[in-house]
């Protein structure tokens, strides 16, 4: 049973361009969503995130846009970086945060 | 900058044995977490662990696994008999409260081969 979903499991992007990284999710109990960058042999670090009260959060070249009808956030990164290159995951929590569930990740390849 | 470690890196073991993965947390977190990346899969939750009792557990943390925190610093996982589908990277977490506001910090994972 897949509760969060990433339907891209891969993105090529020139360096520059916008990256855009999507995510789904189908528990409406879920409140609170985040990003994850994960690098080959490390664990994953987080990126940015968002509560179901917000529709976008931005933190530098990072925005996460949530449509919460849709069951759907996305992740923006612009511009994007080679350094960017890495796997993204999603994950969502419900409100009280005490699990979070992960979705297969999205490996994103920025191009020099 | 604080961080989570984990130790070993890599864990080679053979079927049916006994292994315990170790993970000193953020000195000042109080929750901790364990999960599994089985290869190519997604991440997938285990374990969360708070005032040294579990919190709440994924049908995948069954009887052949426990959680402990023997002393201030340690977070540990143990695998009483391994199976081969054991096998995955096995990540530690700890955050400093439960909850949406708080980011949990990752280790760098063990790698556990199961042969």
């Amino acid at each position: 049973d897949q509760q969060v979903k990433q339907n891209s499991p891969s993105l090529s992007v020139q360096e520059g361009r916008i990256s855009i990284l999507n995510c789904d999710y189908t528990n409406s109990m879920f409140d609170y969503f985040l990003w994850y960058k994960k690098y080959p042999a490390e664990g994953p670090t987080f990126l940015i995130s968002i509560s179901s009260i917000k529709d976008k959060n931005e933190d530098g070249r990072f925005t996460v846009f949530l449509n919460k009808s849709a069951k759907h956030l996305s992740l923006h990164i612009v511009p994007s970086q080679p350094g960017d290159s890495a796997v993204y995951f999603c994950a969502a929590s419900d409100i009280i945060g005490n699990q979070f569930y992960f979705g297969t990740g999205t490996s994103l390849t920025v191009i020099p | 900058e604080p961080e989570v470690t984990q130790t070993p890196s890599h864990q080679v073991t053979q079927m049916g044995q006994e292994v315990i993965l170790r993970c000193v947390p953020i000195s000042n977190h109080l929750y901790f977490y364990w999960y599994r990346q089985i290869l190519g899969q997604k991440v997938e939750f285990l374990v969360s662990f708070y005032n040294n009792e579990i919190s709440e557990k994924s049908e995948i943390f069954d009887d052949q696994f426990s959680v402990e925190r023997p002393d201030g610093s340690n977070f540990t996982l143990k695998i009483r008999s391994t199976k081969l589908e054991d096998s995955a990277m096995y990540f530690c977490a700890s955050s400093g409260e439960r909850g949406v506001a708080y980011e949990q910090y990752f280790g760098p994972g063990t790698r556990l081969t199961v042969t």
